[in-house]
């Protein structure tokens, strides 16, 4: 199946540094997407993308869907501690069966330190 | 407007009981996935549902798990002779379109097995 590797498994940084993750996968999606996690949540949107090159930006996020759509980043500058969380990156594709399911990087735990 | 509303949130089960677990769609969706999360793991797909219809469940295990979304009620996710590695977080997600991306997910619930 499908896989998508996400990196790095956990950051810590300081309040106000710029942060950076990134997806890879082997096979091509037609959307990439950015979600973030809090402990007892569900994942939360932050970006989606669309076109291959495209990039988006959502106040501090700024997320890029690789020109080959099999990779993306999201950076986030000047953290916050409430940024704090899993940042989790998915590939969007028709199944062929009918659905346009999502499949999911590990995710990026971030720790933010005040 | 509310969101996807999953309960119950938290779920004890001994071991070859059986779990229901339900999820309402946002108002207006009548588009169900539902999505399983093991510790430390993405969200992986398991069931595309419309309203009366399953359209893809490729990501389903072949036995004791069924899904349903009937014309009234909220869809329900059900598995029998429960086992410990069924011991997760599932979240639902709806949307009001086949083709809708970036869906909105449910707050989960957690079952564990005992």
């Amino acid at each position: 199946g499908q896989q998508l590797n996400q990196s790095p498994q956990s950051m810590f940084i300081q309040e106000g540094e710029d942060v950076s993750m990134n997806c890879t996968s082997s096979s091509i999606f037609n959307t990439w997407l950015w979600y973030k996690q809090e402990p007892g949540e569900g994942p939360v949107l932050l970006i989606a993308l669309y076109k291959a090159g495209e990039l988006t930006s959502n106040g501090r996020l700024t997320a890029q869907f690789g020109i080959t759509r099999k990779d993306s980043f999201l950076n986030i500058s000047a953290s916050i501690p409430s940024d704090v969380g899993i940042y989790f990156c998915a590939g969007q594709h028709n199944s062929g069966a009918g659905s346009y399911q999502l499949t999911f990087g590990k995710g990026t735990k971030l720790s933010v330190i005040p | 407007n509310a969101g996807v509303m999953q309960n119950p949130r938290h779920l004890v089960r001994r071991r070859g009981q059986e779990a229901r677990l339900r999820c309402s769609p946002m108002k207006g969706h009548s588009h169900v996935y539902w999505y399983r999360q093991l510790p430390e793991e993405g969200l992986k797909f398991m069931v595309y549902l419309q309203k009366e219809n399953i359209i893809d469940e490729s990501g389903m295990p072949k036995e004791r798990f069924s899904a349903e979304f009937p014309k009234e009620g909220p869809s329900i996710l059900r598995i029998q002779q429960v086992v410990r590695g069924d011991s997760a977080a599932y979240f639902c997600a709806s949307s009001p379109a086949r083709d809708n991306y970036g869906y909105t997910f449910g707050s989960g619930t957690r079952l564990t097995v005992v």
